[in-house]
């Protein structure tokens, strides 16, 4: 039974370039959820989606970044045009139920690692 | 040497000794609230959660509190192992938002 599966694990864009972020949720899981994390802190939420809808992007920055869970096939975080200062681990979860309040909460992928150069 | 990070606090604790990892949380209308443990190159892991009515919950070998008069939870590792070794992030929830994560805490085992 996979847990939620991230790829690429390690991903080296030079500036300008665009970065896509692969997730496949847990099997029964249908809430996909991103967060980036800087090295030595916490994790930031990004994005929360459901299945062909973005439920809350607030923590999106508002250029060059973009969520789609589509009906068919894995979430993709997308980032246009990197910067270095969008060099992080990025993480997605999933959950059974709305924001994981009755499922224990989010199942964290093992996160891609984004480096700009 | 090892490069100590600037932002995150270090619990040092010698092998067997517990541990008690504190956290406090952001928004008084929080009314769940998880602690993760994420070890080092993977993703966080879910430990032990808790609801605002409780004011206890034991896990195997973990235990967490809840003093919602200070907005404090802490997280009590009975019997640390080297395996115990990672960074504890608690997180907030808010009936119907998203799980908000606290800054973390590396817990640092001594042999």
């Amino acid at each position: 039974n996979a847990g939620v599966m991230q790829n690429p694990r390690h991903l080296v864009r030079r500036r300008g370039q665009e970065a896509r972020l692969r997730c496949s949720p847990m099997k029964g899981h249908s809430h996909v959820y991103w967060y980036r994390q800087l090295p030595e802190e916490g994790l930031k939420f990004m994005v929360y989606l459901q299945k062909e809808n973005i439920i809350d992007e607030s923590g999106m920055p508002k250029e060059r970044f973009s969520a789609e869970f589509p009906k068919e096939g894995p979430s993709i975080l997308r980032i246009q045009q990197v910067v270095r200062g969008d060099s992080a681990a990025y993480f997605c979860a999933s959950s059974q139920t709305d924001r994981g309040r009755t499922s224990y909460g989010y199942t964290f992928g093992s996160g891609t690692r984004l480096t700009v150069v | 040497g090892e490069s100590v990070g600037l932002h995150l606090p270090t619990l040092s604790v010698q092998e067997g000794d517990n541990s008690i990892i504190n956290c406090a949380y952001s928004n008084s209308a929080s009314d769940y609230f998880i602690w993760y443990k994420q070890e080092s190159g993977k993703g966080p892991q879910f430990i032990i959660d808790i609801r605002s009515n409780m004011d206890k919950r034991q896990g195997q070998r973990v235990t967490v509190l809840l003093n919602k008069t200070v907005k404090h939870l802490s997280l009590q590792i009975a019997a640390t192992q080297p395996g115990d070794s990672a960074v504890y992030f608690c997180a907030e929830n808010i009936n119907g938002q998203n799980f908000v994560f606290g800054p973390g805490t590396r817990l640092s085992v001594l042999p």
